[in-house]
Order: structure tokens, then sequence, then C-alpha cells
């Protein structure tokens, strides 16, 4: 069945780039996404890329798809502090109704 | 925030209770979803609707029932709560112009003792 993997874990240096790794298997999907979660907090959309895009930027943030090898990444720019989250991706799920699955998701932690 | 409003926000209960999860949405959107959120498992779905009491499963649907009497009200039901539904639950809504993403409310954390 469908199936999204991330690492769990990214430590990081403030000031310094990150970079979060995805995989998926549901090659129909018409749309991926980045959501981030804040302690306490519901998840938040970041970022989404159409499934015939190779990339995607919006100020510090950057995506990169690439669908041959079902890879997704988020990169973020100059890491601050305040991106201390929970990073999740997604894909939409076969059968409609706009359902998605979404990765375990990757803690980051940013250090100074 | 999309409207979306969950209640209660925190409930301790106890085995073989039932118990009832409100999600509450102001802006009449036709799909919605509940999920729950569990370390090292992400998001996942339990149950959904794609209008007023139409409902699906989900992939983690055991021991949940939903329903949907009217467009902004989606009831997640425990009919007698186990310790293995302690959890986060995340209700969501989706925007169906263009790029189908959903919003999500602001979760529930519900312990089973």
């Amino acid at each position: 069945g469908e199936d999204v993997e991330q690492s769990l874990f990214l430590s990081v240096r403030e000031g310094d780039s990150s970079v979060i790794n995805c995989t998926y298997t549901d090659s129909s999907s018409t749309y991926l996404y980045w959501y981030k979660q804040e302690p306490g907090a519901g998840l938040q959309l970041l970022t989404y890329i159409f499934s015939n895009m190779d990339m995607k930027q919006d100020q510090r943030l950057t995506v990169l798809l690439n669908k041959k090898d079902k890879h997704l990444s988020l990169r973020i720019a100059d890491t601050q502090t305040g991106d201390s989250a929970i990073y999740f991706c997604a894909e939409t799920l076969p059968g409609g109704y706009n359902k998605l699955i979404f990765g375990a998701g990757t803690r980051l932690a940013v250090h100074p | 925030d999309a409207g979306i409003t969950q209640s209660p926000r925190h409930k301790v209960t106890e085995t073989g209770t039932p118990v009832t999860l409100r999600c509450h949405q102001t802006e009449n959107h036709r799909y919605m979803y509940w999920y729950r959120q569990d370390p090292g498992h992400g998001l996942r779905l339990i149950h959904y609707s794609y209008g007023v009491k139409d409902t699906d499963k989900g992939e983690v649907s055991d021991g949940y029932s939903v329903s949907r009497s009217k467009t902004e009200d989606f009831l997640l039901t425990l009919e007698s709560a186990t310790s293995s539904q302690t959890s986060v639950y995340f209700c969501a809504i989706s925007v169906t112009a263009g790029t189908d993403t959903q919003y999500f409310g602001p979760g529930t954390r519900l312990t089973v003792l």
C-alpha cells in the first residue's frame, strides 16, 4: 500500500541550511505537501508542490521533487530557532476525497 | 486558521466509558477528517466525511464511529474507550478549490486510564 517515509530527527546550527527528506510510493499523487507542527499545536501548511514541478521556492523554503525516485525534500535556508518543530510530508491518496497520507514526521532541532 | 475548533481540548477518561469529540467549522467545507497522532506514526486517518450523513472509514477505524448531521459539525465517538486510544486527535477540513489542501484544528488530547 501507500507509504511515506521520513527520517525522524535532524539537528542543525542556527544560520545553517536544513534539508528534510521524504520518500513516497504513490506516483499518481497530484500534490505533495509539507506541514509544520509546533509543540502543543495543530499542523500548519508550510508549502505544497504540484506533481509536474521540479522545484518551488517560497522565501526561505525550497521544495525539490524528484518524481523518478519518488523523493521530496524541504530546504530551509538560514535556519532559526523558531524553525524548531516537527515537519511532516504528505501526499494525496488515490480514491478521491482529498485524503492524505502522512510521514511520521521529522523533528528539527536548531541549536546556537 | 480555516475556522476549525475542537472540543474538548483535553479529556481524561476511564477504560470502558464512551467519549465523543466534536469538530466544528465555520466555512461550510464539504470534506472533513479525523486523525490520530501517535509518536513514530505521524497522523493516521480514522474516518472522513464527504457530506452530511456521508462518511467512510480510514486506516485505523476500529473502535471509532463518526456522525455528521450538519455541514459544520463532525463528531468522533469512542463507544468504549481503551488505553490504546490514548492519543492526540486532530480534525481537518479540505479546501477543494485547486490544491486540495487540508487545514487542521488545534487538537484534542485524550487520555484513557
